[in-house]
């Protein structure tokens, strides 16, 4: 069965303090894994595709890593505008359902001043 | 703005009444995406389409929701009946997919409240 999960399921960091946010996930025929960033009360905000093992992309202070079985999105020197709710999602597909989309339920950051 | 946009923003409702939110995705779109969201938990996939075609529908969606798309721009989403475990944060979401993976874009979500 296709699974994702995040771990820490909260985070509180000093700010200047560097840390790593976890997404492992068990899935067949991954398409593509997202992380997106989300605010209460508000949709989610798109912030990475990581489409094969290996790759990395980088936006600002934050940097996402996968690999075959994780990704890891890692936060440099975070500000506490960095403080929200980061969400991994993974796209698979199968020959008998189709696109399938699912999100891990998420890493509560808060930066403290 | 060009972004997702979904109306209402909020919905308060009884028991057994029916409601329909609207969802404008952004205009070069193709596809068009519905989440459910509780609190504490990730989106949850309701359903999607390709155009006005309906192409996914979780197996976890009770028969009292219904979607449309019918020219291929905006879509609704129906809960005829509503209860209490209905109320949730409603995403809509919309991507430009070509067969391969798909990055979609959120809209800021209708928030339903089921009394």
């Amino acid at each position: 069965e296709d699974q994702v999960t995040q771990s820490p399921e909260a985070l509180r960091l000093q700010e200047g303090e560097s840390s790593s946010l976890n997404c492992s996930y068990t899935v067949s025929g991954l398409r593509g894994l997202f992380w997106y960033r989300q605010d209460p009360g508000k949709g989610p905000e798109f912030l990475f595709t990581l489409y094969s093992a290996g790759e990395e992309k980088e936006k600002e202070r934050l940097k996402a890593t996968l690999t075959k079985k994780e990704s890891f999105l890692h936060i440099t020197a975070p500000k506490p505008e960095d403080s929200a709710t980061y969400l991994c999602a993974v796209q698979t597909r199968h020959l008998n359902t189709g696109n399938q989309f699912y999100f891990g339920t998420g890493t509560s950051l808060t930066v403290i001043p | 703005d060009t972004g997702v946009s979904q109306d209402p923003r909020h919905k308060i409702t009884k028991r057994g009444q029916n409601v329909t939110f609207r969802c404008d995705p952004i205009s070069e779109h193709n596809r068009l995406y519905w989440y459910r969201q509780t609190l504490g938990q990730g989106p949850e996939f309701l359903t999607y389409f390709q155009n006005e075609a309906q192409l996914e529908k979780s197996r976890l969606l009770s028969d009292r929701f219904s979607a449309e798309r019918p020219k291929g721009s905006f879509s609704t989403l129906e809960i005829q009946r509503t209860e209490q475990g209905d109320s949730a944060m409603y995403l809509c979401a919309s991507s430009f997919g070509g067969g391969g993976t798909d990055t979609q874009y959120f809209g800021p979500g209708t928030r339903l409240t089921v009394l």
